[in-house]
């Protein structure tokens, strides 16, 4: 999981409740990403960040809200608006956001809806 | 669109014989490619990619990738699997002016039984 730590580990949320997933970093990566991961499919991509102050929908960015203030964090909201948002997410990084770099993971935050 | 296939949901093998985790891809440019292993409850660890030159690529853990242009293949390979290799399989690609957006696989599990 290399220096991308995500918090909480279990996030238990009421209908109709934001919630904010951390997301830090100390790998000096310039992006970020958010993936969503649903049992018997692969990752979406929510959103991602290539610089400080910039972010991009992803596939499946409704319903979710990113920000992007420090080079370090990329915090993930996930709003009212969310329909389904009981999953397993995961933040991701690499050092430029090229096509060809790596990206590197966290261990995850699971959201369960009550 | 680019796409990924992982063909099987699961894969057993024996310990000691050789595996196979089967990928094929569909991008309309040069295909950047990537397995990534997946331990319960973790976030995905990097085994491998491919992005020009030698068609066999080797990665962590003695696993390997051979790309195939003609097939549009990326199968990941390892010649004596271990029991601690079961887990989730994932392969990725991403292609050229499609910035750092990965497309994900839905997944192979490998079991390797004793």
């Amino acid at each position: 999981d290399g220096g991308i730590t995500q918090s909480p580990k279990y996030l238990f949320r009421k209908e109709g409740q934001n919630v904010t997933l951390s997301c830090e970093q100390n790998l000096n990566h310039d992006a970020m990403y958010w993936y969503r991961q649903d049992p018997g499919q692969g990752l979406r991509l929510i959103y991602y960040s290539q610089i400080v102050n910039d972010f991009q929908k992803g596939d499946i960015a409704e319903g979710y809200s990113v920000s992007r203030e420090k080079k370090e964090s990329f915090p993930l909201t996930v709003t009212s608006a969310q329909k389904n948002p009981t999953a397993f997410y995961l933040c991701a990084s690499s050092q430029d956001g090229r096509n060809t770099d790596t990206q590197y993971f966290g261990p995850g935050t699971r959201l369960t809806v009550l | 669109a680019q796409s990924v296939a992982q063909p099987e949901d699961q894969v057993n093998v024996a310990e000691g014989n050789p595996l196979t985790v089967k990928c094929t891809y569909s991008v309309s440019g040069n295909p950047y490619l990537f397995w990534y292993v997946q331990y319960p409850n973790r976030g995905l660890q990097f085994l491998l990619k491919y992005i020009t030159g030698d068609n066999l690529v080797k990665g962590s853990y003695g696993f390997e990738a051979e790309f195939n242009k003609s097939q549009t293949s990326f199968h990941l390979k390892k010649p004596s699997a271990l029991v601690s290799d079961s887990a989730l399989y994932f392969c990725a690609v991403s292609q050229y002016n499609a910035g750092n957006m990965l497309t994900f696989g839905g997944g192979t599990r490998l079991m390797v039984k004793p």
